[in-house]
């Protein structure tokens, strides 16, 4: 079937906004993970779930970001009272079952710009 | 957590070997050493990984040293078409759940 797919491709908010950047994983696979990727920089680790566990959020910046994910399935990452230091392309990947050999599939992103 | 170091940028003749260098020298030894690339405003697509044995796919070669320090990406006949930023992951983490990315090699294929 299809791979990785978010959306919307491109957000454009003001300063003080909440947004909602969704991803839906390739079907079966159980690991979720969202990168963020500033302008001319490598990825940074955000948040990773697997199936019924607790997600590991180690990475979230500030408590202005959450993520959900229903069962094994569509996650949402949500950004409150965005800033512009936000701005950022928002990359999700998932795997067949998280294990450390396994690859992860990326979806194209959101692109997000706090004006 | 392991981290990688890559040169910023690398130029390579379309037709010939690209040999990407990359150093990982606090890997322990069940990390696996993934290589993606990420062609502009696109995802970064998987290459290849390995974890002690050098390996190859249709897409390119990995050689690791023995002591598990670094490796090199090798694409045995570079296209205009890769040209990309190449990134060197350690999959680190206590479920081995995150890939550390850094700032990779930007592969410069020229005609």
């Amino acid at each position: 079937g299809a791979g990785v797919s978010q959306s919307p491709s491109n957000k454009v908010t003001e300063k003080g906004k909440d947004v909602e950047l969704r991803c839906d994983p390739i079907s079966g696979h159980t690991a979720l993970y969202w990168y963020r990727q500033r302008l001319g920089q490598g990825l940074e680790f955000l948040i990773y779930f697997q199936g019924n566990s607790a997600p590991d959020k180690s990475g979230l910046p500030s408590d202005r970001f959450s993520a959900e994910r229903t069962g094994e399935s569509v996650s949402t990452l949500t950004i409150q009272r965005t800033q512009q230091e936000d701005s950022a392309v928002y990359l999700c990947a998932s795997s067949p079952g998280g294990a450390r050999n396994e690859k992860l599939f990326f979806g194209s992103g959101t692109q997000l710009s706090v004006l | 957590d392991a981290k990688t170091t890559q040169p910023p940028s690398m130029d390579c003749a379309e037709g010939r070997a690209a040999n990407l260098p990359c150093n990982h020298s606090t890997i322990s030894g069940n990390e696996y050493v993934y290589w993606y690339r990420q062609i502009h405003s696109q995802g970064p697509q998987y290459i290849i990984h390995g974890l002690k044995n050098n390996e190859t796919n249709e897409m390119a070669s990995l050689i690791i040293t023995e002591d598990r320090k670094s490796s090199t990406l090798i694409l045995p006949h570079a296209t205009l078409r890769d040209t990309a930023v190449y990134y060197c992951i350690v999959r680190v983490g206590y479920n081995f759940n995150k890939f550390y990315f850094g700032s990779g090699t930007k592969l410069n294929v020229k005609p």
